[in-house]
């Protein structure tokens, strides 16, 4: 079974430009979270979608949005790059919805994020 | 809102047991506990989680404290490959179907041959 995949890897953007991530979930997977992971603040939750809707919400402003597709695929956009968004975005994927609090996530390798 | 404490780091020596200590004093009785652990350049794995009772599966086992405020993980016999970060995360439910994800700074294990 293919694992979480996410594109692409790595990225360079400058500062005020816009960046989409993707994230391809675990086949039958119907919720995809989305991470932002840095060394000072550590991991952070943005967001997760279950069933193409936004179940939950971190506390990031709204330069940060998402989406997910029919087929559970998701995107991230994040809007008026800034330098403090440099960081390492990870998505998961779990079966039913993080909510429910007994699904295990399966994290993908991540979108190294560089602004300049 | 709610807090996890973890300490930075710590050390085991190879094929001992590993004590991973948590902190969550503000959690109440819905909040779940997991344990996830991050290898370099990978992203975070799936340990284990519990609510109430102890816990146990085949990579480690989980004891939670009476009141509920702080938690253990447990590595009966450490190997090279569980050194990692380890995160202790609480899933607050706050009603409505709305909840917060509230993560530990994580907890650096070296394992040592």
């Amino acid at each position: 079974k293919a694992g979480v995949t996410q594109t692409p890897r790595y990225l360079i953007k400058t500062r005020g430009q816009q960046v989409t991530l993707s994230c391809s979930p675990i086949s039958g997977h119907r919720s995809v979270s989305w991470y932002q992971q840095t060394p000072g603040q550590g991991l952070q939750f943005l967001f997760e979608y279950f069933s193409e809707t936004q179940r939950n919400k971190g506390n990031f402003p709204g330069r940060f949005s998402g989406r997910q597709f029919s087929n559970s695929r998701s995107e991230m956009n994040v809007s008026t790059l800034e330098l403090g968004d440099s960081a390492l975005y990870l998505c998961a994927s779990s079966l039913g919805s993080v909510v429910l609090a007994n699904n295990e996530q399966f994290f993908g390798p991540g979108t190294r994020l560089t602004v300049l | 809102d709610a807090k996890t404490t973890q300490p930075n780091s710590m050390e085991s020596n190879e094929e001992e047991p590993v004590h991973l200590p948590c902190n969550h004093s503000t959690i109440s009785g819905t909040d779940y506990i997991h344990w996830y652990r991050q290898l370099p350049s990978q992203g975070p794995e799936y340990v284990i989680h519990g609510l109430t009772s102890n816990v146990n599966n085949r990579m480690a086992s989980l004891a939670i404290a009476e009141d509920r405020k702080s938690s253990t993980l447990i590595l009966h016999r450490a190997t090279l490959r569980d050194a990692a970060v380890y995160y202790c995360i609480l899933i607050i439910y706050s009603g409505a179907g709305s909840y917060q994800l509230t993560f530990g700074k994580g907890t650096k294990l070296s394992v040592i041959p």
